[in-house]
């Protein structure tokens, strides 16, 4: 998607291993996202960003954390993957909070095996 | 109860009808509502948001929004094949209290199907 990307694409890693996921915008947004999918649960928030160095945590955001030194970048590290993070992750951006929706990235495929 | 519910679906219609697809939230300060459409194996994408109660209108598509009843629709006329997809009901939601920084809850999808 313009002006976000994601890194790695796909990704298969071993259960205990620590893995880093990169989100990178171009578009100066201040607020970014990430967000896992699965089915039957559809999208589901692990932590956001509203700022440099300003992050919090979602809805699922246990044995995971976040990294934000800029503003291109958000982090998303598993600090010990398990099988039951095996999942699609999303990141978005956000111009402004509330009434303006996301543009999301094009996800990366994560396998623990 | 989930705080965004939409029926999983499938939804099959025929080419050229209208498929009509729900969903229900929970919190009522709820100010900002989107419709997402996804095809298989690719990333959401936006395509309808809503603020005020009523219809909004963006081409074959329309967005319903009543508040009252908690409860956004999103129509789609003259259905194609190719609008077969699941499609996300995204609330922002303001609990009492809180700051939202945006934060969105999705429902779970509805997967259409369009048959020629």
């Amino acid at each position: 998607d313009a002006g976000i990307t994601q890194s790695p694409r796909h990704k298969v890693t071993e259960t205990g291993t620590p893995v880093t996921l990169r989100c990178h915008q171009t578009e100066n947004h201040r607020y970014m996202y990430w967000y896992r999918q699965d089915p039957g649960h559809g999208l589901r928030l692990i932590h956001y960003s509203y700022g440099v160095k300003d992050t919090d945590k979602g809805e699922v955001s246990d044995g995971y954390s976040v990294s934000r030194s800029k503003t291109e970048d958000f982090l998303l590290t598993l600090e010990s993957a398990t099988s039951s993070q095996t999942s699609v992750y999303f990141c978005a951006i956000s111009f402004r909070p509330s009434g303006y929706g996301y543009t999301f990235g094009s996800g990366t495929r994560l396998t623990v095996v | 109860q989930k705080e965004v519910e939409q029926n999983s679906g499938p939804l099959s219609v025929p080419e050229g009808a209208i498929a009509s697809l729900n969903c229900t939230y929970s919190d009522r300060v709820s100010q900002s509502f989107f419709w997402y459409r996804q095809y298989s194996g690719k990333s959401p994408e936006l395509i309808m948001s809503i603020y005020s109660n009523g219809d909004k209108e963006d081409g074959r598509f329309t967005a319903q929004l009543n508040k009252a009843s908690q409860y956004v629709s999103l129509l789609i006329r003259d259905s194609q094949p190719s609008d077969s997809a699941t499609y996300l009901c995204a609330v922002n939601l303001l609990k009492a209290g809180g700051t939202s920084y945006g934060k969105l809850t999705f429902g779970q999808g509805t997967i259409l199907t369009v048959h020629p």
